[in-house]
């Protein structure tokens, strides 16, 4: 099975910065990777498909990149709705896997 | 626009079957394109993915659930449902359903999803 592994489990940020979210996987899944947001109590949101391609709907400000086993999820100019916790998922096979999740945190 | 809405018992006894069922709204769940499935994830904790199936039959579950876990679909009532025998505590979660989108050589990632369901294992 593949497993992906994200850092840092959490983060403190201010609005207007800029965050990288890094997620790694224990063996190449090309650029099979999602990112997803959840915010408390709600469920998660799809943000990044395939690597680095944005969801309809999803703002600019979201973007990924990488492949083969690296890939991270960087939130520019960050707003205030944007404090919630992140996940990344590989969707190269089954099992499906998620990594432990970052919570992203008001400094 | 496609909706899912979980719905099932809220409270299911320690050795009993958990059975959620999750209807979809706004399109046919019988597409080539999409796998259907659960996600669950227990209070304070990250996401655990359950299964998949597709309409035409074939299930992928969790290795550490798999000896205890059946995905199925009844296309005529647009449904999937999942149920999990022999539950203790650490069953209780929120339950999600979400359809996951099926490209050439992998996945687009879980686009829809509902709501989530409470299910608390207790006596």
């Amino acid at each position: 099975d593949i497993q992906v592994t994200q850092s840092p489990s959490s983060v403190s940020a201010s609005l207007g910065d800029r965050v990288t979210i890094t997620c790694r996987a224990s063996q190449g899944i090309r650029r099979w990777l999602a990112w997803y947001q959840q915010r408390p109590g709600k469920a998660p949101k799809l943000l990044i498909y395939g690597a680095s391609s944005l969801q309809s709907g999803v703002p600019s400000r979201f973007s990924g990149s990488g492949s083969g086993t690296d890939f991270t999820l960087t939130i520019s100019r960050l707003l205030p709705e944007d404090f919630a916790t992140y996940y990344c998922q590989q969707t190269n096979s089954f099992p499906i896997t998620f990594g432990q999740g970052t919570r992203l945190e008001i400094k | 626009q496609l909706q899912l809405q979980e719905s099932g018992p809220g409270l299911v006894k320690p050795s009993e079957t958990l059975s959620l069922t999750c209807t979809v709204s706004g399109g046919s769940i019988s597409s080539n394109i999409y796998f259907w499935g659960w996600i669950r994830q227990p209070p304070g904790k990250g996401l655990e993915w359950i299964g998949n199936l597709h309409y035409s039959g074939s299930s992928y579950y969790n290795p550490s659930l798999k000896s205890r876990v059946t995905v199925s679909v009844d296309t005529s009532k647009n449904q999937f449902s999942l149920k999990l025998i022999s539950v203790t505590a650490a069953d209780t979660a929120v339950y999600y359903c979400a359809r996951l989108v099926s490209a050439a050589a992998g996945f687009d990632g879980m686009d829809v999803w509902g709501q989530g369901t409470t299910v608390t294992v207790s006596s």
